[in-house]
């Protein structure tokens, strides 16, 4: 079974610029999630999707952030424009549903110079 | 809401030694209780899981016992390998049914010396 996969994985870039990341969740999976890993500290979900519905985003900075999941399957998640303090790892988890054991990405490294 | 506070690191132990990784946390009811570890260059994964009360998780040697009285969930293995170098995670699976998102604690680094 294919796990969960993002892309990039490496990106720089300058302040103020955007920047896009993409997830594709283990098929089948109706839950999707993205975490903000930040050195140093646990992943902290920024969003939570059950198929293209929201259930959760009140720790997504709203200003900056946005994220989408297209038809229920992929996911992108945003950010324009990018500070420094937005350089982490952007981890996506997939679940079959809300209450199911979770399965990670191997994240984005976002670096904002 | 909720919180999970863990030992920090990183913890240094030859091999074969006795680990333990204190975790504590802060929930309301019965949360799920994780514990995740990440290896160099790789993504998380589940280690071990407990769904109730005095319920113990197991895998690859590694055990925590959900201890409700204490609010801890404390990872133990008896002997440690090079190969158990990596970064480990306990997390918690609220009781709110709207948002099952996972709540982690900071990591602690380990290090296994030959």
């Amino acid at each position: 079974e294919a796990g969960v996969a993002q892309s990039p994985r490496y990106k720089i870039i300058e302040k103020r610029q955007s920047v896009a990341f993409w997830c594709n969740p283990i098929s089948g999976h109706a839950t999707l999630y993205w975490y903000q890993q930040i050195l140093g500290q646990g992943p902290k979900l920024l969003i939570q999707f059950q198929n293209n519905g929201v259930v959760d985003d009140s720790q997504l900075p709203k200003d900056r952030f946005s994220a989408e999941r297209l038809k229920g399957v992929d996911s992108t998640l945003k950010i324009q424009p990018a500070k420094l303090e937005d350089s982490a790892v952007y981890l996506c988890a997939s679940s079959l549903g809300l209450s199911n054991e979770q399965f990670f990405g191997p994240g984005t490294r976002l670096t904002v110079l | 809401g909720d919180s999970v506070t863990q030992m920090e690191g990183p913890v240094t132990l030859s091999e074969e030694a006795f680990l333990t990784i204190n975790c504590t946390y802060t929930a309301t009811g019965y949360p799920s209780l994780f514990w995740y570890v990440q290896y160099p260059g790789e993504g998380l994964q589940l280690l071990l899981k407990a769904t109730k009360a005095d319920d113990k998780g197991s895998n690859k040697g590694f055990e925590a016992t959900y201890r409700k009285e204490t609010t801890s969930f404390h990872l133990e293995k008896g002997s440690v390998q090079v190969s158990d170098s990596a970064v480990y995670f306990c997390a918690l699976l609220g009781m709110d049914t709207g948002r099952r998102a996972l709540t982690f604690g900071s990591g602690t680094r380990l290090q296994v010396q030959p």
